[in-house]
């Protein structure tokens, strides 16, 4: 049982490189998100998908895009990485049909930009 | 906009002692949830709380819900080295839209 399953686990980009991060979850669930993660910061909300075909901007969107590419898989793009953008980024999934909503977390990517 | 504050950011607690951890939201919830992180890695889910005043216990750890549904606690009696970790309280301010607290990072000295 895979859960949430995120690739890659690490990554150096230099600046003005762009990535996707992907995100993957077996678990037939509707709700996508995106988070990062920095030191004293706790979790940022990025981007969301409340259900496949639809995204939505969370509270740190800038510099990023997302795509909801079916119900399975929700990716991240950095179209020009910066430094500010270093960071561990977690993908999570949640079934907002059950009574107990949590959400489950993806490993996480530790993106350095350089 | 929605904002989750904790306190405190940091706690360092001899083997033991007892630990609490405050969540604070600007708006009402509609429920609230706790999770922790070991370091190194992922939010793992502890709990939830739904109703206004509601007290859960999972063993040595102790969840509140404020009656006004705008502040939550975490209570952990005794300590120990396993409990170390950042924990988080989450409480969506919409339905899809999924906040977290700013966390509580608890370093127990052994």
């Amino acid at each position: 049982n895979a859960g949430v399953t995120q690739t890659p686990k690490f990554q150096v980009l230099k600046t003005g490189q762009s990535m996707t991060l992907q995100c993957a979850q077996d678990m037939n669930h509707n709700s996508m998100y995106w988070y990062r993660q920095d030191p004293g910061m706790g979790l940022r909300l990025i981007y969301y998908s409340a259900s496949e075909g639809t995204t939505d901007k969370g509270e740190v969107p800038n510099g990023y895009n997302v795509s909801r590419l079916n119900k399975r898989e929700f990716s991240l793009r950095l179209e020009s990485a910066a430094p500010s953008q270093t960071s561990v980024y977690f993908c999570a999934s949640r079934d907002m049909g059950q009574p107990d909503t949590e959400a489950f977390f993806g490993q996480g990517t530790r993106l350095t930009v350089v | 906009g929605q904002q989750v504050m904790q306190i405190p950011q940091y706690q360092h607690v001899q083997e033991g002692e007892d630990f609490t951890t405050y969540c604070n939201s600007s708006t009402t919830l509609s429920n609230i949830q706790w999770y922790k992180q070991r370091p190194g890695g992922h939010p793992v889910f502890l709990i939830q709380l739904v109703k206004s005043g509601e007290v859960k216990k999972q063993k040595r750890l102790t969840f509140q819900f404020g009656e006004a549904k705008k502040n939550s606690s975490l209570h952990i009696t005794a300590t120990q080295t396993t409990d170390v970790g950042t924990y988080f309280c989450a409480g969506p301010p919409g339905t899809y839209k999924y906040i977290f607290g700013t966390g509580t990072r608890l370093k127990v000295l052994a």
